[in-house]
């Protein structure tokens, strides 16, 4: 079965940097497009990021130039290094496997953003 | 980018209605539709693509339909697991955006 299992989050200061993991099993990582969606607390979906098979990118404008997104097949992880945190980057970050839609999604990570 | 906008807000219906929950886009997204199902505590899950398609898995009670601007997402004969948090998502053009949701509870 497809398990998709994010770690790293935490409290950090705004302005500070963290980067998040999501280990994938059960599927060709390789093969796959791959995605990290965000959710504040009490609200929506807020997609962040896109990685393609092949590591072309996409960001959202609000985070583009301060997160990367990046893929490391041989290891079957995904990461997305957040840096110049802000307040409103404090949400549960998910990975999330797929191109068109996300047909399989990590437990997500908490990422709270408070001095 | 295209807005979703996802109605009602929230919803309080009885076991064994039949609900429904619509969601319109600022533009023609040709039917590049998905539904997601988000219960409480848990991550979001996939219903419906292509705007009528039923994901591997999910009871046949649920159902997307819609074109153009105008679609929805219909529950047929509600058990009490399905409450939760619904969400519409477009992918026809970047950037991918989502409704804001709809929270449907038992009555």
């Amino acid at each position: 079965a497809v398990q998709l299992v994010e770690s790293g989050g935490g409290l950090v200061q705004p302005g500070k940097s963290l980067k998040l993991s999501c280990s994938a099993s059960g599927f060709t990582f390789s093969s796959y497009g791959m995605h990290w969606i965000r959710q504040a607390p009490g609200k929506g979906l807020d997609w962040v990021a896109y990685i393609s098979s092949s590591s072309g990118t996409v960001y959202a404008d609000a985070v583009k130039e301060r997160f990367t997104i990046s893929r490391d097949n041989a290891k079957n992880t995904l990461y997305l290094q957040l840096n110049s945190l802000k307040s409103e980057d404090t949400a549960i970050y998910y990975c999330a496997k797929g191109y068109y839609v996300m047909d399989a999604w990590g437990q997500g990570a908490s990422v709270t953003v408070s001095s | 980018d295209i807005q979703m906008t996802q109605s009602p807000a929230s919803l309080s219906a009885s076991l064994g209605e039949t609900v429904t929950i619509e969601c319109r886009a600022s533009e023609d997204i040709y039917n590049g539709l998905a539904w997601y199902q988000q219960k409480p505590g848990k991550s979001p899950q996939l219903l419906i693509y292509n705007a009528n398609s039923l994901h591997t898995g999910v009871p046949s009670r649920f159902s997307g339909s819609g074109s153009g601007t105008q679609y929805s997402l219909k529950i047929n004969s509600l058990q009490s697991e399905d409450v939760a948090s619904y969400f519409c998502q477009q992918y026809y053009d970047y950037p991918w955006t989502f409704g804001g949701g709809t929270k449907l509870e038992l009555k």
